[in-house]
């Protein structure tokens, strides 16, 4: 696909369940970012792979997030014991290869993940 | 730590008037700085970005910039604008984080609202 592609759009959860959001990138990028947009904000960063790998996870809020990124391509961010307050946009980029390898990249974004939790 | 501050929440402009949104930014070192616009339930678009050169930069939809390294500053400007401008727009300081990973912060966004 052209752009970078979120699934699902929306996802309405219990408080206590467990989600996945899953990202697709723009094929050929390397670097994928996960952020958190909460009403009225700017997006928050949460985390960032180079390839396979978690380069940076430090925006991650605690330990019922994770994500993974197994092939370096799709992305799952996945949610355990979900609460009210992970209710949020979800956002995923994608850029080329990183701005520590590239000095001129630019992150293009997908939709997002409307996610809300009763 | 890097920050980025959007001092308007809102603004409203009249359809053919000229708009500057304003963005500070707080980083150590040479900032890469964007901005974003985003529509009522679409992603965020990239509307220009500053790495080095030139400190006025162009972007598309008629949008510029001008980075004012001396102030610390990265405001936004259309000089007509179009009722279709009418969205959120987001300033954006990209920073290197943990190795070799990077990172964009956000401002708080300011809501554009065009008048007809």
């Amino acid at each position: 696909g052209a752009g970078v592609s979120q699934t699902p759009s929306n996802k309405v959860t219990e408080k206590g369940k467990y989600v996945e959001l899953r990202c697709d990138p723009i094929s050929g990028h390397t670097a994928l970012y996960w952020y958190r947009q909460s009403l009225g904000q700017g997006p928050e960063f949460l985390i960032y792979f180079q390839g396979t790998g978690a380069a940076d996870d430090s925006g991650l809020p605690n330990d019922r997030f994770f994500a993974v990124r197994p092939e370096g391509s799709v992305s799952t961010l996945k949610i355990q014991r979900t609460e009210r307050g992970d209710s949020a946009v979800y956002l995923c980029a994608s850029s080329l290869k990183g701005l520590a390898v590239t000095s001129t990249d630019t992150q293009y974004f997908g939709p997002g993940t409307r996610l809300t939790v009763l | 730590a890097q920050s980025v501050t959007q001092p308007d929440i809102h603004i409203t402009v009249s359809e053919g008037a000229s708009l500057e949104l304003r963005c500070n930014y707080s980083y150590g070192a040479t900032p890469y700085l964007f901005w974003y616009v985003q529509s009522p339930g679409q992603g965020l678009q990239l509307l220009l970005k500053y790495f080095s050169g030139d400190t006025l930069v162009q972007g598309i939809k008629g949008f510029e910039a001008e980075f004012k390294r001396s102030q610390s500053s990265f405001n936004l400007r259309k000089p007509s604008v179009h009722w279709s401008d009418a969205a959120e727009y987001f300033c954006a300081v990209g920073t290197l984080g943990t190795g070799t990973a990077s990172k964009l912060t956000f401002g708080t966004g300011t809501r554009l609202q065009v008048t007809l």
